[in-house]
């Protein structure tokens, strides 16, 4: 059974440009969330979807940052226009239902991100 | 504000030793502690979690123990393996089904 898919696994851009991020949850998960890793910060959750429907996206700076779930097995990040401090690793997890009450998430490999 | 704070950014121990993670939170509204582990160039992948009805948790070689009057918890590996290099998270839910996760130890254990 395959993991939460994530692509593209790497992304170098320009301060300005559009970057999108893209990502399948896991077969029958009815949450998927988006994080940030960063040095200082650790693990940032930016947004989060609970049957396609924004639960929080408290984390996201949504002056330039945009989420969508259009179904069920994809979900897009957007940055636009972005700037070098978005520079970091983007993880998508997802969970499903039964398992919100332990809580246990599955993570994709992340798309390492670097705005010059 | 740092809900969740892992206040040792590297650890290091030799093979065959206890490894002892930290990590300390502020919110007494959480009600479950997870433990992640992250390999380079890849995902977090879930290691161990407890209840805050629960003062420890023992899977093999990891077990986690919850202070909750000191908001504190801490992860033992016993004992110590090379394959056990990697960065820890610990994260904490309010029963929300988010996580905050703190910034993460790095843990090299030397052959």
């Amino acid at each position: 059974d395959a993991g939460v898919i994530q692509s593209p696994r790497h992304e170098v851009t320009e301060m300005g440009q559009e970057v999108t991020l893209r990502c399948k949850p896991i077969s029958g998960h009815d949450y998927l969330f988006w994080y940030r890793q960063t040095m200082m910060q650790g693990l940032e959750l930016l947004v989060y979807f609970n049957n396609k429907a924004v639960m929080d996206d408290s984390g996201m700076p949504k002056d330039r940052f945009s989420a969508k779930m259009p179904n069920a097995s994809f979900s897009t990040l957007k940055i636009q226009p972005s700037e070098p401090r978005d520079s970091a690793v983007y993880f998508c997890a997802s969970s499903a239902e039964g398992q919100i009450t332990s809580y246990e998430q599955y993570f994709g490999p992340g798309t390492r991100l670097t705005v010059t | 504000d740092q809900q969740v704070k892992q206040n040792s950014p590297s650890l290091s121990v030799q093979e065959g030793r206890i490894s002892i993670l930290n990590c300390d939170y502020t919110n007494s509204m959480f009600d479950y502690f997870l433990w992640y582990k992250k390999y380079p160039a890849e995902g977090p992948t879930f290691l161990i979690s407890i209840s805050s009805i629960k003062d420890k948790n023992e899977d093999g070689r990891f077990t986690v123990f919850l202070n909750k009057s000191a908001k504190h918890l801490s992860l033992h590996i016993v004992p110590s393996q090379p394959g056990d290099s990697a960065v820890y998270f610990c994260a904490a839910s309010g029963n929300t089904g988010k996580l905050i996760f703190g910034q993460g130890t790095t843990l090299q254990v030397k052959p």
